[in-house]
């Protein structure tokens, strides 16, 4: 059974402080990686998607990717009230065609 | 653009109606998906057409039947539902069979 853990949350920063969400995955031969950023009532929208080791920076966020430990993380620096909804980590497993596994989400509340 | 459309956006049908969901995209992506979404917990796959031919099937019953008419469209036909099948339906669209980009889905309530 392949399994992405998320930290449910929630988690509250003040607004302008980086919010660090985290994200393991058992399958070792996962190679793709994303998040998604979904508002209550809304569909799931792709903020995020990482393949390599390392740090990928787009604007106010940063992925960072750990394939030895199995480890994903986003960090949303100068946080904004906007920022607030559920993170979802993804990772791609092979079975067919390439399937996306979903964490439970961690949901993020910035406070004014 | 990374458009997906669905329609209908709210559904509520009965326990013994038959209706469809559909799923349209413009990007020329090879794979299409139907995910399931309950209310605070992540989405979970139902099924992926990859080239237009189904190839996962995530066990789902046969009171949902997926088809796909061309490399644009994607319909969820449903029949015989129970409540708990009360869901956010949502399609999703990827080129590369991994960056997946969903549509806004179709909330469904039966009754």
């Amino acid at each position: 059974q392949k399994e992405v853990e998320q930290n449910s949350g929630p988690l509250s920063v003040p607004e302008g402080a980086i919010a660090s969400l985290n994200c393991t995955y058992s399958d070792r031969g996962s190679q793709s990686f994303f998040w998604y950023r979904q508002y209550s009532g809304k569909s799931p929208e792709l903020i995020m998607f990482i393949y390599s080791n390392g740090d990928k920076e787009d604007g106010r966020f940063t992925a960072q990717l750990n394939k030895a430990s199995q480890y994903v993380s986003l960090l949303i620096r100068d946080s904004q009230p906007s920022d607030s909804a559920t993170y979802l980590c993804a990772v791609g497993v092979q079975g067919g065609s390439e399937k996306l596994v979903f964490g439970k989400g961690t949901k993020l509340t910035v406070n004014p | 653009d990374t458009e997906v459309t669905q329609t209908p956006k709210h559904l509520v049908m009965g326990m013994t109606n038959k209706k469809s969901l559909k799923c349209e995209q413009h990007m020329g992506h090879r794979a299409m998906y139907w995910y399931k979404q309950k209310a605070k917990k992540p989405p979970e796959l139902m099924f992926v057409y990859s080239y237009e031919k189904l190839s996962i099937n995530e066990s789902v019953p046969s009171r949902f039947s997926p088809e796909c008419p061309n490399s644009s469209l994607l319909n969820l036909h449903l029949h015989a539902l129970q409540p708990e099948d009360s869901a956010l339906y949502l399609c999703a669209s990827s080129q590369t069979g991994a960056e997946a980009f969903f549509g806004q889905g179709t909330r469904l309530t039966v009754v």
